[in-house]
């Protein structure tokens, strides 16, 4: 049961153009939305994230939408760059202070920014 | 460094034998987590500790492993009788309860290969 899907497992883009990566979840109790980089031989680190009373969040060269209607979001990088190269997790979790940021992951979309 | 560091980095170890995983988390994080990572997938939640008390084990968590955070500093994982089914990224990852946009920072893992 996949709740959070990432549909493309791998993404080429030319330096300098956008990049967008795509997440769908199914969960309709998901409310916070958070991609994280993963470069080889490392953890997770984390970029961006949005909560469902937002519909977009941006950062320097990174925006974040959200569709909550199409339970879809995309992170959009403008303009890539060859440092860009990784691999983008998608994760959602309820938005509780109570209870702990169990983040349900997605698998992973492999992002490469040729020159 | 005042990252999440996890020891040792890689781990090779024969079917059936014990091996156990330590975690530091940042210093000032209260929630302390488990994940785990296999190829071509996203990172699945095993456990997770506010302070010294383990709040939530999933399902994944069979009797075999057991996870410690004796002090609510330092963490273990153990997995005992290792099988070759145990092979995986093993993540930790630290936050701060309490605040609104919970963030999990993650180490670099643990890879375990059981032969």
């Amino acid at each position: 049961d996949q709740q959070v899907k990432q549909n493309s497992p791998s993404l080429s883009v030319q330096e300098g153009r956008i990049s967008i990566l795509n997440c769908d979840y199914t969960n309709s109790m998901f409310d916070y939305f958070l991609w994280y980089k993963k470069y080889p031989a490392e953890g997770p680190t984390f970029l961006i994230s949005i909560s469902s009373i937002k519909d977009k969040n941006e950062d320097g060269r990174f925006t974040v939408f959200l569709n909550k209607s199409a339970k879809h979001l995309s992170l959009h990088i403008v303009p890539s760059q060859p440092g860009d190269s990784a691999v983008y997790f998608c994760a959602a979790s309820t938005l509780n202070t109570g209870t702990a940021s169990k983040l349900t992951f997605g698998t992973g979309t492999r992002l490469q920014v040729t020159l | 460094d005042t990252g999440v560091s996890q020891d040792p980095r890689h781990k090779i170890t024969k079917r059936g034998q014990n091996v156990t995983f330590r975690c530091d988390p940042i210093s000032e994080h209260n929630r302390l987590y488990w994940y785990r990572q296999t190829l071509g997938q996203g990172p699945e939640f095993l456990t997770y500790f506010q302070n010294e008390a383990q709040l939530e084990k999933s399902r994944l968590l069979s009797d075999r492993f057991s996870a410690e955070r004796p002090k609510g500093s330092f963490s273990t994982l153990e997995i005992q009788r290792t099988e070759q089914g145990d092979s995986a990224m093993y993540l930790c990852a630290s936050s701060l309860a309490g605040r609104a946009n919970e963030k999990l920072f993650f180490g670099s893992g643990t890879q375990l290969s059981v032969l």
